[in-house]
């Protein structure tokens, strides 16, 4: 089915360790974004891309890092993880360029707590 | 930069009953305005949003929203709730700006349905 899938759905990590917050879309958009979401602050988008090659910071970028190689792909990197990283991470893709009316497609989001 | 604000962090209605989300935003001009929705342990769907045009915008669902640009608000509602309507909801905002593609999200209010 045609949409965002993101990879895993939960993860338990030590503080220091680092792992990779998977995204694909199959959606052909070329706009991509991470959010982060914590309870009573809702959504903070952490990095984006509006296409391959090219990438940007959000709101909350510190600890994270993003490559986007293809259209497709858009992974989310914890270099070395801290407990503030615990939270619950989103990627959403959209079609639509250079405009503030991006209708975001959503994954199932990815659980991540860090020890 | 642009914000926005729930000021109701949880809203308890009876099914049936009516129901107002209310949605404040700060930018200096017109802004794209969406609202999503968040059923427990799933992504974010649109329901959503107001580009241009008519001010009172029909969604999925049976919720619609009205722009008042006067009060810089973007209120959710629905005539009468169903049990399945027990979610959290996302005011979001967007600008158009040649390659800004942020969208920045409140902070949600969670809705609970009583019998």
């Amino acid at each position: 089915n045609a949409g965002v899938t993101q990879t895993p759905k939960f993860q338990v990590l030590k503080t220091g360790q680092s792992m990779t917050l998977q995204c694909a879309q199959d959606m052909n958009h070329e706009y991509m974004s991470w959010y982060r979401q914590d309870p009573g602050m809702g959504l903070r988008l952490i990095h984006y891309s509006v296409g391959a090659g090219i990438t940007d910071q959000g709101e909350v970028p510190n600890g994270y890092n993003v490559s986007r190689s293809t259209t497709e792909d858009f992974p989310l990197r914890l270099l070395s993880a801290a407990p503030s990283q615990t939270s619950v991470y989103f990627c959403a893709s959209s079609y639509n360029l250079y405009s503030g009316a991006n209708v975001l497609t959503f994954g199932a989001g990815s659980r991540l707590t860090v020890l | 930069a642009q914000s926005v604000t729930q000021p109701d962090i949880h809203i308890t209605v009876s099914e049936g009953a009516s129901l107002e989300l209310r949605c404040n935003y700060s930018y200096g001009a017109t802004p794209y305005l969406f609202w999503y929705v968040q059923s427990p342990g799933q992504g974010l769907q649109l329901l959503l949003k107001y580009f241009s045009g008519d001010t009172l915008v029909q969604g999925i669902k049976g919720f619609e929203a009205e722009f008042k640009r006067s009060q810089s608000s973007f209120n959710l509602r629905k005539p009468s709730v169903h049990w399945s309507d027990a979610a959290e909801y996302f005011c979001a905002v967007g600008i158009s700006n040649f390659g800004n593609e942020k969208l920045t999200f409140g902070t949600g209010t969670r809705l609970t349905i009583i019998p």
